[in-house]
């Protein structure tokens, strides 16, 4: 069984960093292109940043680029999302989701999201 | 960007009814897109991805049409467990961009 299992969420000030992670199990984790998604509370759905596979290619949204990387390791079964400088409006909760059939940027699997709360 | 236009954004229904939500491009995008079913408080699940094609344990009574600029959710009998909110995906460029959603509730 597939799951993903997000961790690292919590309250931060403007400004500050938070490291989320995302731990994979179930698929080879190697095998698949990688995700973060996020949805501020009680809005939509937003893409956030895209690994492939081995982690060579790498992209970001406009709103998070130049603040956030994204980073994974193949040997650990791990995603990670650096955020920094983070804003009011980086508030939502964040998903790590598998990439679909390779080159293909729909998602799959879900895990069930940490919350970022960014506040003074 | 391509951007999407999902209507209605809120869709009215009882058990047992068809009903069909759309999605409709700002540029054609073939058949790359997906379908979501989001219920309160837990993730996305992917229903249909190439527009038509239903993800492995989704119930039949779901299925996707269309493709280009203009594509369709159907439920052909609605349940009580698909009262949730959909959203639809384009996958056709990056970045890869959600329509605003439609939430199905009980009429």
């Amino acid at each position: 069984e597939v799951q993903l299992v997000e961790s690292g969420g919590g309250l931060v000030q403007p400004g500050g960093s938070l490291r989320l992670s995302c731990a994979a199990s179930g698929f080879t984790f190697s095998s698949y292109e990688m995700n973060w998604v996020r949805q501020a509370p009680g809005k939509g759905l937003e893409w956030v940043s895209y690994i492939s596979s081995s982690g060579s290619t790498i992209y970001y949204a406009d709103s998070v680029k130049g603040r956030f990387t994204i980073s994974r390791d193949n040997a650990k079964n791990s995603l990670y999302l650096q955020m920094n400088s983070l804003r009011a409006e980086d508030t939502a909760v964040y998903y790590c989701a598998r990439g679909g059939l390779q080159g293909l940027y729909y998602f799959d699997y879900w895990g069930q999201g940490t919350l970022v709360t960014v506040s003074s | 960007a391509i951007w999407m236009t999902q209507s209605p954004s809120l869709l009215s229904a009882s058990t047992g009814d068809r009903v069909t939500i759309s999605c409709r491009m700002s540029q054609g995008i073939s058949s790359y897109l997906a379908w979501y079913q989001q219920k309160p408080g837990k993730a996305p699940e992917l229903l249909i991805y190439a527009a038509s094609t239903l993800q492995s344990g989704v119930p039949s009574r779901f299925s996707g049409s269309g493709s280009g600029t203009d594509f369709t959710l159907t439920i052909s009998c609605l349940q009580s467990e698909d009262f949730a909110t959909y959203y639809c995906q384009q996958y056709y460029s990056f970045p890869p961009t959600f329509g605003g959603g439609t939430k199905v509730e009980i009429k």
